[in-house]
């Protein structure tokens, strides 16, 4: 079956620090890679997603690069700041859609310090 | 607003009770789903329905019931309430343009 591996956390930054986050996946087929990100106290929000191999996706200075041969979905961004600090999912759809059944990581926290 | 609305937020249940789940959506998708999220777990699925009249268990369904009579509506069951199901929920809409999550709700059961 499905499944997404995520980096253990928590991880913790001072401002203006280089972010990863590392994910890879076990899936059939080819399946569309989500990263979410969840803030405290509410639900989750789409933060990027890609739905073939070697497309990016960027969003808010944040990008993940859908690497078939390595199956990976790493997040990356430049410099972090205090409100980036939330929770960090990692998500995958088979079937290369946007709206199948999502299978999730484990979560990454993610605290960035002044 | 156009969105995903769970009620209640917050709900304290005593073993063995039961209680019901709100899930309302207004964007008409036909997709909706229940995940329940616990510490170093991630989300996991519970139930799922891809349109009104038909539902389907997801990875962890036991202890939980679910009906779409409507696009809109998607409650979830617990029928007897037990420690183990203490979590936050989370309800979930999709179409072809991706997932909206609901807000959660934080459930404890003591």
């Amino acid at each position: 079956g499905n499944s997404v591996t995520q980096m253990e956390g928590p991880v913790t930054l001072s401002e203006e620090a280089f972010l990863t986050i590392n994910c890879t996946y076990t899936a059939t087929g080819y399946p569309s890679l989500f990263w979410y990100v969840q803030y405290p106290g509410e639900g989750l929000q789409l933060l990027l997603k890609a739905t073939k191999a070697d497309d990016k996706g960027s969003n808010k200075g944040f990008e993940a690069t859908y690497r078939k041969e390595t199956t990976s979905f790493h997040l990356e961004k430049g410099s972090v700041q205090v409100s980036d600090s939330a929770v960090y999912f990692c998500a995958l759809i088979s079937g290369g859609t946007s709206y199948g059944k999502l299978t999730f990581g484990q979560g990454t926290i993610l605290t960035v310090h002044p | 607003n156009a969105g995903v609305t769970q009620t209640p937020k917050f709900q304290v249940l005593k073993t063995g009770q039961s209680m019901t789940l709100q899930c309302a959506q207004d964007m008409n998708h036909e997709y909706m789903s229940w995940y329940r999220q616990d510490p170093g777990m991630g989300l996991r699925l519970i139930h799922y329905s891809v349109g009104a009249g038909i539902t389907d268990q997801g990875e962890v369904p036991n202890g939980y019931n679910v009906s779409r009579s409507t696009t809109e509506d998607f409650p979830l069951r617990l029928l007897s309430a037990a420690p183990s199901q203490t979590s936050v929920y989370f309800c979930a809409s999709s179409y072809m343009g991706g997932y909206t999550f609901g807000s959660g709700t934080r459930l404890t059961v003591v």
